[in-house]
Protein backbone atom coordinates (compact mmCIF):
# COMPACT_ATOMS: atom_id res chain seq x y z
CA UNK A 1 0.00 0.00 0.00
CA UNK A 2 1.40 3.17 -0.88
CA UNK A 3 2.22 5.66 1.74
CA UNK A 4 1.27 9.84 1.98
CA UNK A 5 2.97 11.48 -0.90
CA UNK A 6 3.96 14.90 -0.76
CA UNK A 7 5.77 17.47 -2.65
CA UNK A 8 8.10 19.33 -3.17
CA UNK A 9 10.34 17.60 -0.30
CA UNK A 10 12.45 21.18 -0.20
CA UNK A 11 11.31 24.87 -1.03
CA UNK A 12 13.70 27.48 -0.47
CA UNK A 13 11.52 31.25 -1.24
CA UNK A 14 11.92 34.59 -0.12
CA UNK A 15 9.83 36.70 2.01
CA UNK A 16 6.66 38.49 0.11
CA UNK A 17 7.04 35.15 -2.35
CA UNK A 18 4.22 32.41 -2.57
CA UNK A 19 4.35 28.81 -2.21
CA UNK A 20 1.82 25.66 -2.42
CA UNK A 21 2.60 22.13 -1.26
CA UNK A 22 0.63 19.24 -2.80
CA UNK A 23 -0.81 16.15 -0.74
CA UNK A 24 -1.76 12.66 -1.63
CA UNK A 25 -3.29 10.92 0.75
CA UNK A 26 -3.36 6.94 1.39
CA UNK A 27 -6.34 5.56 -0.88
CA UNK A 28 -9.11 5.46 0.76
CA UNK A 29 -8.50 7.60 3.57
CA UNK A 30 -11.46 10.28 4.38
CA UNK A 31 -9.64 12.59 6.99
CA UNK A 32 -6.58 14.49 5.89
CA UNK A 33 -4.51 17.10 8.40
CA UNK A 34 -2.00 19.56 7.68
CA UNK A 35 0.36 20.12 10.63
CA UNK A 36 3.41 22.91 10.83
CA UNK A 37 6.95 21.66 12.51
CA UNK A 38 8.97 23.85 13.72
CA UNK A 39 12.58 22.90 14.24
CA UNK A 40 12.59 22.08 17.88
CA UNK A 41 9.00 21.65 18.94
CA UNK A 42 5.97 19.26 18.23
CA UNK A 43 3.48 19.16 15.08
CA UNK A 44 1.28 22.01 15.10
CA UNK A 45 -1.74 20.92 13.42
CA UNK A 46 -2.87 23.59 11.06
CA UNK A 47 -5.89 22.49 9.08
CA UNK A 48 -8.10 18.94 9.14
CA UNK A 49 -10.56 17.84 6.29
CA UNK A 50 -13.19 15.12 6.64
CA UNK A 51 -13.70 13.92 2.62
CA UNK A 52 -13.89 17.87 1.15
CA UNK A 53 -15.48 19.64 4.22
CA UNK A 54 -13.17 21.93 6.68
CA UNK A 55 -13.19 20.04 10.43
CA UNK A 56 -10.79 22.23 12.13
CA UNK A 57 -8.82 25.21 10.78
CA UNK A 58 -8.59 27.13 14.15
CA UNK A 59 -4.72 27.21 14.14
CA UNK A 60 -4.65 28.43 10.42
CA UNK A 61 -3.03 31.71 9.92
CA UNK A 62 -6.16 32.64 7.62
CA UNK A 63 -4.72 35.99 6.28
CA UNK A 64 -1.75 34.21 5.00
CA UNK A 65 -2.72 30.17 4.72
CA UNK A 66 -5.39 28.58 2.50
CA UNK A 67 -6.06 24.70 1.80
CA UNK A 68 -8.39 22.91 -0.09
CA UNK A 69 -8.79 19.37 -0.83
CA UNK A 70 -10.87 19.59 -3.86
CA UNK A 71 -12.63 15.80 -5.06
CA UNK A 72 -11.71 14.75 -1.39
CA UNK A 73 -8.90 13.27 -1.87
CA UNK A 74 -5.60 15.53 -3.09
CA UNK A 75 -5.03 18.59 -0.86
CA UNK A 76 -2.71 21.60 -1.15
CA UNK A 77 -1.33 24.18 1.09
CA UNK A 78 -1.07 27.50 0.05
CA UNK A 79 1.36 30.64 1.96
CA UNK A 80 0.59 33.98 0.35
CA UNK A 81 2.77 36.13 1.30
CA UNK A 82 5.36 33.85 2.94
CA UNK A 83 6.98 35.40 6.03
CA UNK A 84 10.18 34.34 7.97
CA UNK A 85 8.28 32.54 10.96
CA UNK A 86 7.12 30.19 8.70
CA UNK A 87 9.83 28.51 7.89
CA UNK A 88 8.85 24.78 8.98
CA UNK A 89 8.51 21.45 8.04
CA UNK A 90 5.01 20.88 6.49
CA UNK A 91 3.50 17.47 7.38
CA UNK A 92 0.63 15.74 5.72
CA UNK A 93 -1.16 12.93 7.27
CA UNK A 94 -4.30 10.77 6.91
CA UNK A 95 -6.63 8.34 8.46
CA UNK A 96 -8.99 6.15 7.38
CA UNK A 97 -11.80 8.10 9.62
CA UNK A 98 -11.49 10.61 12.51
CA UNK A 99 -10.02 8.71 15.37
CA UNK A 100 -8.02 6.23 13.54
CA UNK A 101 -4.71 6.36 13.38
CA UNK A 102 -3.02 8.96 11.64
CA UNK A 103 -0.36 8.21 8.94
CA UNK A 104 1.76 11.07 8.42
CA UNK A 105 3.63 11.87 4.69
CA UNK A 106 7.70 12.30 4.45
CA UNK A 107 7.16 16.64 4.77
CA UNK A 108 7.71 19.34 3.04
CA UNK A 109 10.79 22.14 4.22
CA UNK A 110 10.08 25.16 3.88
CA UNK A 111 12.93 27.66 4.59
CA UNK A 112 12.01 31.71 4.00
CA UNK A 113 15.14 34.06 3.32
CA UNK B 1 -6.87 23.29 25.68
CA UNK B 2 -4.76 20.26 26.56
CA UNK B 3 -1.20 20.45 26.73
CA UNK B 4 1.84 18.00 26.71
CA UNK B 5 5.03 18.09 28.42
CA UNK B 6 8.36 16.01 27.58
CA UNK B 7 10.82 17.78 30.15
CA UNK B 8 13.82 15.09 28.70
CA UNK B 9 14.92 17.38 25.39
CA UNK B 10 17.66 14.47 24.92
CA UNK B 11 18.70 10.83 26.24
CA UNK B 12 20.87 8.22 24.98
CA UNK B 13 21.15 4.77 25.99
CA UNK B 14 23.43 1.55 24.67
CA UNK B 15 22.30 -0.95 22.45
CA UNK B 16 20.26 -3.68 24.57
CA UNK B 17 19.27 -1.57 27.55
CA UNK B 18 15.72 -0.26 28.69
CA UNK B 19 14.90 3.44 28.68
CA UNK B 20 12.24 5.33 29.96
CA UNK B 21 10.80 8.49 28.22
CA UNK B 22 8.58 10.65 30.25
CA UNK B 23 5.29 12.63 29.52
CA UNK B 24 3.03 14.38 31.69
CA UNK B 25 0.02 16.37 30.05
CA UNK B 26 -3.40 18.61 31.43
CA UNK B 27 -6.94 17.93 30.34
CA UNK B 28 -10.11 18.40 32.00
CA UNK B 29 -10.90 15.83 29.57
CA UNK B 30 -12.06 12.46 31.13
CA UNK B 31 -12.05 10.59 27.46
CA UNK B 32 -9.25 10.75 25.25
CA UNK B 33 -6.57 8.48 23.28
CA UNK B 34 -2.67 8.69 24.12
CA UNK B 35 0.30 8.30 21.53
CA UNK B 36 3.62 7.58 21.14
CA UNK B 37 5.22 8.13 17.58
CA UNK B 38 8.90 7.76 16.36
CA UNK B 39 10.31 10.48 13.86
CA UNK B 40 13.80 9.16 12.69
CA UNK B 41 16.53 11.15 11.04
CA UNK B 42 15.19 12.40 7.80
CA UNK B 43 12.39 9.81 7.25
CA UNK B 44 8.45 9.92 8.46
CA UNK B 45 6.73 9.97 11.78
CA UNK B 46 5.17 6.57 12.50
CA UNK B 47 3.29 5.53 15.20
CA UNK B 48 4.59 2.95 17.76
CA UNK B 49 1.98 2.65 20.83
CA UNK B 50 -1.69 3.71 21.74
CA UNK B 51 -3.06 4.30 25.23
CA UNK B 52 -7.19 4.77 24.97
CA UNK B 53 -7.56 6.35 28.51
CA UNK B 54 -10.79 3.99 29.33
CA UNK B 55 -8.08 0.74 29.84
CA UNK B 56 -7.03 0.42 32.61
CA UNK B 57 -4.11 -2.12 30.90
CA UNK B 58 -1.42 -0.81 29.85
CA UNK B 59 -0.76 -0.66 26.19
CA UNK B 60 2.28 -2.74 24.78
CA UNK B 61 3.72 -3.71 21.39
CA UNK B 62 6.83 -6.01 21.59
CA UNK B 63 9.59 -4.16 22.75
CA UNK B 64 7.58 -1.08 23.23
CA UNK B 65 5.33 -0.79 26.42
CA UNK B 66 3.35 2.16 28.35
CA UNK B 67 3.22 3.40 32.20
CA UNK B 68 -0.15 4.96 31.96
CA UNK B 69 -1.02 7.02 35.33
CA UNK B 70 -4.15 8.72 34.42
CA UNK B 71 -4.61 10.29 37.66
CA UNK B 72 -0.99 11.72 37.87
CA UNK B 73 -1.40 12.40 34.05
CA UNK B 74 1.70 10.14 33.33
CA UNK B 75 2.05 8.26 30.07
CA UNK B 76 5.53 7.42 29.96
CA UNK B 77 7.04 5.00 26.94
CA UNK B 78 9.50 2.12 28.05
CA UNK B 79 11.86 0.81 25.10
CA UNK B 80 13.14 -3.02 26.27
CA UNK B 81 16.23 -4.15 24.69
CA UNK B 82 17.27 -0.61 22.72
CA UNK B 83 18.42 -1.33 19.17
CA UNK B 84 19.99 1.50 16.94
CA UNK B 85 17.19 1.30 14.81
CA UNK B 86 15.29 3.07 18.14
CA UNK B 87 17.10 6.33 17.30
CA UNK B 88 15.09 9.00 16.75
CA UNK B 89 12.84 12.05 17.59
CA UNK B 90 9.90 10.95 20.00
CA UNK B 91 6.71 12.27 20.72
CA UNK B 92 4.33 11.94 23.01
CA UNK B 93 0.76 12.99 21.62
CA UNK B 94 -2.90 13.78 22.75
CA UNK B 95 -6.15 13.33 21.60
CA UNK B 96 -9.76 14.14 22.91
CA UNK B 97 -12.41 11.92 21.91
CA UNK B 98 -14.58 15.17 20.91
CA UNK B 99 -11.98 15.88 18.52
CA UNK B 100 -9.45 14.15 16.11
CA UNK B 101 -7.14 16.65 16.69
CA UNK B 102 -3.65 15.54 17.95
CA UNK B 103 -1.83 17.74 20.44
CA UNK B 104 2.12 16.78 20.35
CA UNK B 105 4.84 17.33 22.77
CA UNK B 106 8.49 19.27 21.93
CA UNK B 107 9.65 15.71 21.72
CA UNK B 108 12.86 13.59 23.24
CA UNK B 109 16.03 12.71 20.85
CA UNK B 110 17.29 9.31 21.99
CA UNK B 111 20.12 8.52 20.78
CA UNK B 112 20.99 4.24 21.18
CA UNK B 113 24.88 3.83 21.09
CA UNK B 114 26.83 0.56 20.79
Amino acid sequence: EAGVAQSPRYKIIEKRQSVAFWCNPISGHATLYWYQQILGQGPKLLIQFQNNGVVDDSQLPKDRFSAERLKGVDSTLKIQPAKLEDSAVYLCASSPSRYNEQFFGPGTRLTVL
Amino acid sequence: AQTVTQSQPEMSVQEAETVTLSCTYDTSENNYYLFWYKQPPSRQMILVIRQEAYKQQNATENRFSVNFQKAAKSFSLKISDSQLGDTAMYFCAFMKLSSSKLTFGTGTRLQVTL
